[in-house]
């Protein structure tokens, strides 16, 4: 399984792009690049999966360069409710899911 | 359409008990993992079950045992608990084979080992 590197933890303002990068030098063929967002006392949730270039949903868009060694994941306009933990994982889709220590986001007004 | 519910919510148990956590899958899934989450980390796996059968396991020894129920149900179980056992229990379910990996979580079973 790929491991991953996150910042620990940033903190950005309210109405601010916020990108945190993901590093993932030795990401397997396979593998897939996965975002889950997790508040305090809740399970993680399901942002955005992609394989490589851009992939963009309601809520983050996902940029995966050509060598697929990093993905940074952008969330436009934050809002305090933003304010989470962000997890980064790698790996073939239905496959244990291994998470990280992820990025503690937190958004100020 | 209900989601993952787990329980219970919150529970406390002394050393060397023994307890049993519940979880109901998301409607039309199959599919059932587990992770323990320690206060300030990352969920950790401890396994997935399928079709009633373990299919993946991390990294917990023997006193972590699980079923599967053939409503897709699951439970966890861990003997003589450890301090140490204290930690969010999170339920994740999905469907098999799962074209994206993705999961849906409870909100979890808190558990106090004093």
């Amino acid at each position: 399984l790929a491991k991953t590197t996150q910042p620990i933890s940033m903190d950005s303002y309210e109405g601010q792009e916020v990108n945190i990068t993901c590093s993932h030098n030795n990401i397997a063929t396979n593998d897939y690049i996965t975002w889950y967002q997790q508040f305090p006392s809740q399970g993680p949730r399901f942002i955005i999966q992609g394989y490589k270039t851009k992939v963009t949903n309601e809520v983050a868009s996902l940029f995966i360069p050509a060598d697929r060694k990093s993905s940074t994941l952008s969330l436009p306009r934050v809002s305090l409710s933003d304010t989470a933990v962000y997890y980064c994982l790698v790996g073939e889709r239905g496959f244990k899911t291994i998470f990280g220590a992820g990025t503690r986001l937190f958004v100020k007004a | 359409d209900a989601g993952v519910t787990q329980s219970p919510t919150h529970l406390i148990k002394t050393r060397g008990q023994q307890v049993t956590l519940r979880c109901s899958p998301k409607s039309g899934h199959d599919t059932v993992s587990w992770y323990q989450q320690a206060l300030g980390q990352g969920p950790q796996f401890i396994f997935q079950y399928y079709e009633e059968e373990e299919r993946q396991r991390g990294n917990f020894p023997d006193r972590f045992s699980g079923h599967q129920f053939p409503n897709y149900s699951s439970e966890l179980n861990v003997n003589a608990l450890l301090l140490g056992d204290s930690a969010l229990y999170l339920c994740a379910s999905s469907f098999w084979p799962s074209s994206t990996g993705e999961l849906f979580f409870g909100e979890g079973s808190r558990l106090t080992v004093l």
